[in-house]
């Protein structure tokens, strides 16, 4: 079964302190997304990679970093943390363009 | 562009009530709908998916039907269960090969009361 674990499940971080959130998969999947959810928007797109060594901007990307080192390693990095960036984040993986995401159990981030 | 929408945010029933969740989307080609299913503390998961226009995919008792006339993809089970209560969103996927994104809706919290 496809697995995506993400660490750390939940941290609270001082506002303009760096934060970096990681996300591993073992399904083999060329693609990684970060998504970030709050009450009311449902989940939000920050950052994407379809290969290793490269990452692409989604809808929210103001604030975050992205890295994939890997094919089984996709971060998230919050270089200076803020109080809005107060949200539960998930990672996903898929094997191809549009095709079944497979999630995280997602990463609660307070911001203080 | 490309967009989902769901405007019912909140859904309470009973246990054995029918449940409808609406889900319109508008996009080029042919893409493939999903709905996900979140249930409390954990990431969601795929409840269905069909990748065929005019299709029916159906899961767990839900069914929904990718109807390219109206441009819908509603969700549907016929009799609700107190442990159904979660938040669904109904995801469309590209429709182009060389794009990425799928597009969440804002979801449906459903709640089954006892």
């Amino acid at each position: 079964e496809a697995a995506v674990t993400q660490s750390p499940r939940s941290k609270v971080a001082v506002t303009g302190g760096k934060v970096t959130l990681s996300c591993h998969q073992t399904n083999n999947h060329d693609y990684m997304y970060w998504y970030r959810q709050d009450t009311g928007h449902g989940l939000r797109l920050i950052h994407y990679s379809y290969v290793a060594d490269s990452t692409e901007k989604g809808d929210i990307p103001d604030g975050y970093k992205a890295s994939r080192p890997s094919q089984e390693n996709f971060s998230l990095i919050l270089e200076l943390a803020s109080l809005s960036q107060t949200a539960v984040y998930f990672c996903a993986s898929s094997g191809s363009s549009g095709n079944t995401l497979y999630f995280g159990e997602g990463s609660r981030l307070i911001v203080v | 562009g490309n967009s989902v929408t769901q405007m019912q945010g909140q859904v309470t029933l009973s246990e054995e009530e029918f449940l409808f969740i609406n889900c319109t989307y508008s996009t080029t080609g042919y893409p493939t709908l999903f709905w996900y299913v979140q249930y409390p503390g954990e990431g969601p998961q795929l409840l269905l998916k069909v990748t065929t226009a005019n299709n029916k995919g159906s899961s767990r008792g839900f069914e929904a039907t990718y109807d390219k006339g109206t441009t819908s993809f509603h969700l549907q089970k016929a009799s609700v269960q107190e442990s159904d209560s979660a938040v669904y969103y109904c995801v469309l996927g590209p429709a182009d090969t060389n794009a990425y994104k799928v597009i969440f809706g804002k979801g449906t919290h459903l709640h089954v009361l006892p």
